[in-house]
């Protein structure tokens, strides 16, 4: 049982557009959620991460958008840049973080000149 | 800053070898985690440790064992290697990761 759906699997963006990818969980136990962006051949960087209690948090060009009731969140990337072309994986955990991470499967985004 | 490190970028070893795979991080961090990465399956557990000598399986822990003996380092171990544990190791201690270990097996 997939706990954590992402959407979608690859995205090709223009430079200066925005990117979305999407989340969806089922367990209404996770209380930590945060996104990673994976260059090929290194490990996962941890980008930002939101919390239950705020239904959106901005850093930089990077907004994460939380919606409780629906068990979804997204991640956008504004004036998308050909170096965010990486791939993105969003994730969930209880404990605030502490404990394991379940992953989406990843979205590989392409931002094309 | 925060820090993890692996101890190998890539590795290649022989079916039937006895692997270690280290990972050290500079956080003082009681949980530290082990996932290995395959292409189409994304990021799957093998085991954690919230403390000292402690120990859990993950969601695919057979094949792997662990050894955490000091706080900072989280050993992975692969008793007898297979063709079929040829994979990204990554290394994570609270929600950082590791550069990650490339290991393929012949």
């Amino acid at each position: 049982q997939q706990q954590v759906k992402q959407s979608p699997q690859s995205l090709i963006v223009q430079k200066g557009g925005i990117s979305i990818i999407n989340c969806a969980y089922e367990n209404t136990a996770f209380d930590y959620f945060p996104w990673y962006q994976q260059f090929p051949g290194k490990g996962p960087a941890l980008l930002i991460a939101i919390r239950p209690d705020v239904s959106e948090k901005k850093e930089g060009r990077f907004t994460i958008s939380f919606n409780k009731s629906a068990k979804q969140f997204s991640l956008h990337i504004m004036d998308s840049q050909p170096g965010d072309s990486a791939t993105y994986f969003c994730a969930a955990s209880i404990n605030s973080g502490y404990s394991t991470l379940t992953f989406g499967k990843g979205t590989m985004l392409l931002v094309s000149p | 800053d925060v820090k993890v490190t692996q101890s190998s970028r890539y590795l290649v070893k022989r079916t039937g070898e006895k692997v270690f795979l280290e990972c050290v991080q500079d956080m003082d961090h009681e949980n530290m985690f082990w996932y290995r990465q395959d292409p189409g399956l994304g990021l799957r557990l093998i085991y954690f440790s919230y403390d000292v000598k402690m120990k859990e399986k993950g969601d695919i822990p057979e094949g792997y064992s662990v050894s955490r003996e000091k706080k900072e380092r989280f050993s992975l171990i692969l008793e007898s290697a297979s063709t079929n544990q040829t994979s990204m190791y990554l290394c994570a201690s609270r929600q950082f990761f590791g550069p990650g270990t490339r290991l393929t097996v012949l």
